[in-house]
């Protein structure tokens, strides 16, 4: 299995833009989660799904956020329009009943 | 969700055992104890996972106490690619929070020659 992939793995933009992340998940797996790392904040979950359904939205920051799972092999994470202080690395992860898998992050800055 | 508390960093001589302890005074009977750890650059990477018994896999064992308030994660023979933040994490088996991992700070844990 090829694991968690995520894109794109860099994504540099100008703020106001709008910025798609993408996943695709481990064959199987039930759960996807978003989150996203800083120095400041540590490793903060946005947003999980189970069966492609948004179960905690909870740690989304602000409406500019949005994520979807339109099927069990791909979920997005936009951010519209886009902030410097959205600069961060995004980590998508899936999981069964046991320990979460994740992707190696997309590492995105805001100018 | 109970809360966990670990050293802020701890070092370890390469080959020997590398023991990270963790707190969790508060864990309720239906909370797991979960150990990742995140390699510089890297997604953090799920290591093992237990309930109230001892456990061991290829990467490590994991020892929890009989009253469940604190555990080690015992890797025994400590390579310089141990080098890592781990982190320990309680989580709900069931219940709408049952897929949330709460990130603490972790240890920095750092193998040395």
């Amino acid at each position: 299995d090829a694991g968690v992939i995520q894109s794109p793995r860099h994504e540099v933009t100008e703020m106001g833009q709008e910025v798609t992340l993408r996943c695709k998940p481990i064959s199987g797996h039930d759960y996807l989660f978003w989150y996203r790392q800083t120095m400041m904040r540590g490793l903060e979950l946005l947003i999980y799904f189970n069966n492609n359904v948004p179960i905690d939205d909870s740690g989304m920051p602000e409406d500019r956020f949005s994520a979807k799972m339109p099927n069990a092999s791909f979920s997005t994470l936009k951010i519209q329009p886009s902030e410097p202080r959205d600069s961060a690395v995004y980590f998508c992860a899936s999981a069964t009943n046991s320990g979460q898998y994740f992707g190696p992050g997309t590492r995105l800055t805001v100018t | 969700d109970a809360k966990t508390t670990q050293p802020p960093s701890m070092d370890c001589a390469e080959g020997r055992a590398a023991n990270l302890p963790c707190n969790h005074s508060t864990i309720s009977g239906n909370e797991y104890v979960y150990w990742y750890r995140q390699i510089h650059s890297q997604g953090p990477q799920y290591i093992i996972h237990g309930l109230k018994n001892n456990e061991t896999n290829e990467m490590a064992s994991l020892i929890i106490t009989e009253d469940r308030k604190s555990s080690t994660l015992i890797l025994p023979h400590a390579t310089l690619r141990d080098t890592a933040v781990y982190y320990c994490i309680v989580r709900p088996s069931g219940g709408t929070s049952y897929g949330k991992l709460t990130f603490g700070q972790g240890t920095i844990l750092t193998v040395h020659p």
